[in-house]
């Protein structure tokens, strides 16, 4: 079985600075790991995603993250974060040989100040 | 770019009413899954469906909750007898021969 843990709830940050969103999963298989991101009022937008190879991976609107399998954490970062940032974001993780289900984490819902 | 589409967006039903979730998968996509969300809480797995059965169920999806896909392009959720905490944003999702999973927008089911 899988969990995400994903610490924070929520994350205030100023606009234009820099954000880390943190994640940390638990799995006895191996996994492809995932962020999703939810605008207000709106469903799930994949972000990015890790399949396999290099160890940092680009996704939409700036959005990064870096898998440390030592460490089992998936964190998502951006240098430079604008008020349309505003979301909950969600780490996800899914079992490598099976098709079954995607397990979400609890969310950290991203507030931009201004 | 390929949407899954949900209808309706919003349903208000009374308790102990039965009702159904549409969802239009990715037409190529041959995984299908519900997951539901309620108000401020995590997103949660109920039911994955793959060559015309389940595969595999969460303790939520109990005998209140059936699956059906009628014909080439619907994927249905049925809830038989509503209750109020089945009130929830339900989320439809589809996988293909890729390694992902795309979203619905969702219905908002709420039980009065």
């Amino acid at each position: 079985a899988q969990s995400v843990t994903q610490l924070d709830s929520q994350v205030p940050v100023f606009e234009e600075a820099p954000v880390e969103l943190r994640c940390n999963y638990s799995s006895s298989v191996s996994v492809y790991l995932f962020w999703y991101v939810q605008y207000p009022n709106q469903g799930l937008q994949l972000l990015l995603k890790y399949l396999s190879g290099s160890t940092l991976v680009k996704g939409i609107n700036g959005f990064e993250a870096e898998f440390n399998k030592s460490q089992t954490s998936f964190h998502l970062r951006k240098p430079s974060v604008h008020i349309s940032d505003t979301a909950e974001y969600f780490c996800a993780v899914s079992d490598r040989a099976r098709r079954d289900k995607i397990i979400f984490g609890k969310g950290t819902r991203l507030h931009i100040l201004p | 770019e390929p949407e899954v589409t949900q209808t309706p967006s919003h349903q208000v039903t009374q308790m102990g009413q039965e009702v159904i979730l549409r969802c239009v998968p990715i037409s190529n996509h041959l995984y299908f899954y519900w997951y539901r969300q309620i108000l401020g809480q995590k997103v949660e797995f109920l039911v994955s469906f793959y060559n015309n059965e389940i595969s595999e169920k969460s303790e939520i999806f109990d005998d209140q909750f059936s699956v059906e896909r009628p014909d080439g392009s619907n994927f249905t959720l049925k809830i038989r007898s509503t209750k109020l905490e089945d009130s929830a944003m339900y989320f439809c999702a589809s996988s293909g021969e890729g390694i992902g999973y795309t979203f619905g927008s969702g219905t908002r089911l709420t039980v009065v």
